[in-house]
């Protein structure tokens, strides 16, 4: 069954680094999206990508942050200097034209 | 702003038993979707129920969705203890494929 993949499962980082976080969409899909889950908190959008632009973005998703869609299949999220703040569970998901959407793993990100 | 909410639930049932929980949001919606959460893994989607439709079945999921009360339901029958999971809400506005989650219900199956 499809699927939708993301690496790394895990990435500690220092304060102020640069990460990207890598995910492969279902192939045949059309939008793409980043969600991330802070410990013990709600699941939160960031942004949705479709047609190789940002669709929509939250007011989570500041200038810190960037994604890319940089081949055919990969899609990743860039952020530029990483805080303690953004220590959180990073979900990739995509959707075709239906709204119904399809997470992947996700990447735990700590910040150190 | 529109939000799926979840009834706080802590769910604690044994194998064989049904399990409901419910989720409420404030604005209208395109569609409500159910996902499911093993601890600290990704989300597995269950079912996606449309604004115009009021019941869904899926396997041993059943989703009610009341357009006027604004709320879902789901139910889970004859639960298992592979069951046990955290269980979100999320809905979707029409125009956009953003999805809004709620907190989260944690069930546990009891062997």
């Amino acid at each position: 069954e499809p699927e939708v993949t993301q690496t790394p499962s895990h990435q500690v980082t220092q304060m102020g680094q640069e990460v990207i976080l890598r995910c492969v969409p279902i192939s045949n899909h059309l939008y793409f999206y980043w969600y991330r889950q802070i410990l013990g908190q709600k699941v939160e959008f960031l942004v949705s990508f479709y047609n190789n632009e940002i669709s929509e973005k939250s007011e989570i998703f500041d200038d810190q942050f960037s994604v890319e869609r940089p081949d055919g299949s990969n899609f990743t999220l860039k952020i530029r200097s990483t805080k303690l703040e953004d220590s959180a569970m990073y979900f990739c998901a995509s959707s075709e034209q239906d709204p119904e959407a399809f997470f992947g793993q996700g990447t735990r990100l700590t910040v150190v | 702003s529109q939000q799926g909410e979840e009834d706080p639930q802590a769910l604690s049932i044994q194998e064989g038993e049904n399990a409901t929980m419910n989720c409420s949001y404030k604005t209208s919606i395109n569609n409500l979707q159910w996902y499911r959460q093993n601890s600290g893994r990704g989300l597995v989607h269950l079912i996606l129920i449309r604004s115009n439709e009021r019941e869904k079945h899926s396997g041993r999921l059943r989703v009610t969705l009341d357009t006027s009360k604004k709320s879902s339901s789901l139910l889970i029958t004859a639960s298992r203890a592979a069951d046990t999971a955290s269980y979100f809400c999320a809905t979707g506005l029409y125009g956009n494929n953003r999805l809004a989650f709620g907190k989260g219900n944690q069930v546990v199956v009891i062997p």
